[in-house]
Formats: C-alpha cells, sequence, structure tokens
C-alpha cells in the first residue's frame, strides 16, 4: 500500500492568514493526489483533484500543487468557513490510501 | 443532480455480517464513467478506503477487508450494496457510500454517512 503522511496534524491560524498544508507519498503517485475538506459530522467535500485542478464551486482560494511524492495544499487567505479538517488521497492505485488529516483551527 | 443515501442497520452484533445499501438518484450505477464506492471513518479517525465496484461488476477491495467485503450492483434498483462479514468492535465507523470517477479517481460525490455501532 501507498502511505500518505501529512503535516502538520494540527494547524491554529487567523482569518486572512495564507495556510499551506502538506502530504508525502511513499512512492511516486504522479499527479494523483487529491484534497477533500471535512467539517464535524458531514461528508468530506472534493476541493481539489489531479494535484491542482478546483472542483467545480470550489473557492479559487484554495489551490494544490506538487508531483510524484510531494504535494501542498494552499489557501491564500483563511476565511471563517474553512476551519475543518483537510484530507489528501492518492487516487494512483488501489488501495486509495488517505493521509491521517490535517485540522486547522481557528487561534 | 446526483445524490447518493445510504441505508441499514445501524447496530449490528459481534460476527455478525453488516449489510449497508446505497442509494443513487439524479444518476445511474450504469454509467462507465464512475466507480461506486464504499469509505468509512471510525469515530475520531481517519477515513478508509474499504472498495468499489464498476457498471459491468468489476470490483475492487482494500486488502485488509478483502477476505470478508462483498460489494454488489442492482441496476434496476439504481443502488449498490456493500455486505462485512464477522464483524468485530473494530469495525464500528461512519460508513460513507460515493461516487469515485473514472479518469482522475477523485471521489467527487459523497452520501451524508450512516453510523454503525458493532456491540452485543
Amino acid at each position: 500500500d501507498i502511505q500518505m503522511t501529512q503535516s502538520p496534524s494540527s494547524l491554529s491560524a487567523s482569518v486572512g492568514d495564507r495556510v499551506t498544508i502538506a502530504c508525502r507519498a511513499s512512492q511516486s503517485i504522479s499527479s494523483y493526489l487529491n484534497w477533500y475538506q471535512q467539517k464535524p459530522g458531514k461528508a468530506p467535500k472534493l476541493l481539489i483533484y489531479a494535484t491542482s485542478s478546483l472542483q467545480s464551486g470550489v473557492p479559487s482560494r484554495f489551490s494544490g500543487s506538487g508531483s510524484g511524492t510531494d504535494f501542498t495544499l494552499t489557501i491564500s487567505s483563511l476565511q471563517p468557513e474553512d476551519f475543518a479538517t483537510y484530507y489528501c488521497q492518492q487516487s494512483y492505485s488501489t488501495p486509495h490510501t488517505f493521509g491521517q488529516g490535517t485540522k486547522l483551527e481557528i487561534k | 443532480q446526483v445524490q447518493l443515501q445510504e441505508s441499514g442497520p445501524g447496530l449490528v452484533k459481534p460476527s455478525e455480517t453488516l449489510s449497508l445499501t446505497c442509494t443513487v438518484s439524479g444518476g445511474s450505477v450504469s454509467s462507465g464513467n464512475y466507480y461506486w464506492s464504499w469509505i468509512r471513518q471510525p469515530p475520531g479517525k481517519g477515513l478508509e478506503w474499504i472498495g468499489y465496484i464498476y457498471y459491468t461488476g468489476s470490483t475492487n477491495f482494500n486488502p485488509s477487508l478483502k477476505s470478508r467485503v462483498t460489494i454488489s450492483l442492482d441496476t434496476s434498483k439504481n443502488q449498490f450494496s456493500l455486505k462485512l462479514s464477522s464483524v468485530t468492535a473494530a469495525d464500528t465507523a461512519v460508513y460513507y457510500c460515493a461516487r469515485r470517477r473514472f479518469g482522475d479517481g477523485a471521489v467527487d460525490i459523497w452520501g451524508q454517512g450512516t453510523m454503525v455501532t458493532v456491540s452485543s
């Protein structure tokens, strides 16, 4: 199985901050990397697919980059509704493993 | 728009079989553009991919669960189902049905999730 490791596991930030979350794969996954946002008690929501493509309806303050084994999710200017847990997931090979999550909290 | 809805018992006894169904509305499970998936999340923990089924009936499962998992498709009802046998407390989780895209593999539509507790 491909292991996905996110850093940090938790992060405190303020509204308006620029935030970056990292995701590292245990082997190359090309660009098959997706990002999800999950709020308490809700299903995850797809934000970014194929490393850097913005899912329809997702605000442009979200962006993704990377290739191979190292990827990042950036939120350019945090909004109150962005405080949530974020997961990366590889869809390069099965099982389609997820990172352990990064909890983004209000400072 | 496409919506997915899980249904099934919220409580299952240890050693028994967990059975869940996902009803798809606004779209067809017979589409070749998607894989119909199950993903779970134990309380307070991260997401675990269980497996998926394609409209042809082809399946792919997480090796950690493969010996206990069955996923099936009912095109007449536009549903797909999950069966997980010999459950233990470790199988207690929120179970999500979801739609995985064929090309990039992203999961773009999720059900709301259903909590299943394994307890006697």
